[in-house]
C-alpha cells in the first residue's frame, strides 16, 4: 500500500538549517509530483512547495522562497525539504503529499514537527 | 490571512445536511476547476474528500458533494454522521501554487 513517512523534524534555533525527508513506498515514485505542506499548531494548512514528477520544476510559497529547497532522490524514492535560515513562523507540522490529480493531493504522510526556538 | 475565505464553524444534527462555502478570486477558484476539499480529524493528516470541484476519490461516501459557481466553491455533507465531525479545508490551484482556506470546524450536534 502507499506509504509516505516524514522524518527530520525537531527543535532548531532561529537562523539555522534543517532537512526534512519523506520516504515513499508502495507505488512508482517517478510517476508522481510531490508537495510539502505545513500546519502551525492549532492553525490551518499552508502549501509550501511542489516538485514535478521528473524534478524539472519546483515552485515555492512566497513565505519560504529563497530559504527552502525542495528536491527528490528518485533512486531512493525520497523527497526532501531543505530549510535554511529558519524563523519562528516556520514552526509547524510538516506534511509531504503525493499528487492525486491536478491540484489535489490524495496521500499524505503522518507529518514531522519542526519547532524553531530563539 | 488565508487566500480563500471559509466560515469558521458549521453544525448540524445527525441526518441533516451542512454546507460550507469557500470564496476565492478570479485568480484561483474563478479561473480553475481545481478545487479540492480535505477533512482533518484532530491529530491526523488531512484526507482528500473532493477533487476537481465535484469528484469523489474512491472510498469517499456519496454523502459528500462539491460544487462551484464563479469565485465560490461549496462542500455539502448530507446525512450527517458523528464521524463527520472534523475540520474541513478547501484549496484551489492558483497558477503554480496552491491556496487554502482557514478551515471550517463542523460539529455534529
Amino acid at each position: 500500500q502507499v506509504q509516505l513517512v516524514e522524518s527530520g523534524g525537531g527543535v532548531v534555533q532561529s537562523g539555522r538549517s534543517l532537512r526534512l525527508s519523506c520516504a515513499a513506498s508502495g507505488f512508482t515514485f517517478t510517476t508522481f509530483g510531490f508537495q510539502w505542506f505545513r500546519q502551525p499548531p492549532g492553525k490551518g494548512l499552508e502549501w509550501v512547495a511542489v516538485i514535478w514528477h521528473d524534478g524539472s520544476r519546483q515552485y515555492y510559497a512566497d513565505s519560504v522562497k529563497g530559504r527552502f529547497v525542495i528536491s527528490r532522490d528518485n533512486p531512493r524514492n525520497t523527497l526532501h525539504l531543505q530549510m535554511n535560515n529558519v524563523r519562528a513562523e516556520d514552526t509547524a507540522m510538516y506534511y509531504c503529499a503525493r499528487d492525486y490529480s491536478y491540484g489535489s493531493f490524495g496521500d499524505w504522510g503522518q507529518g514531522t514537527l519542526v519547532t524553531v526556538s530563539s | 490571512q488565508s487566500a480563500l475565505t471559509q466560515p469558521p464553524s458549521a453544525s448540524g444534527s445527525p441526518g441533516q445536511s451542512v454546507a460550507i462555502s469557500c470564496t476565492g478570486t478570479s485568480s484561483d477558484i474563478g479561473r480553475y476547476d481545481y478545487v479540492s476539499w480535505y477533512q482533518q480529524h484532530p491529530g491526523r493528516a488531512p484526507k482528500l474528500m473532493i477533487y476537481e470541484v465535484s469528484k469523489r476519490p474512491s472510498g469517499v461516501p456519496d454523502r459528500f458533494s462539491g460544487s462551484k459557481s464563479g469565485n465560490t466553491a461549496s462542500l455539502t455533507v448530507s446525512g450527517l454522521q458523528a464521524e463527520d465531525e472534523a475540520d474541513y479545508y478547501c484549496s484551489s490551484y492558483a497558477g503554480g501554487k496552491t491556496v487554502f482556506g482557514a478551515g471550517t470546524k463542523v460539529t455534529v450536534l
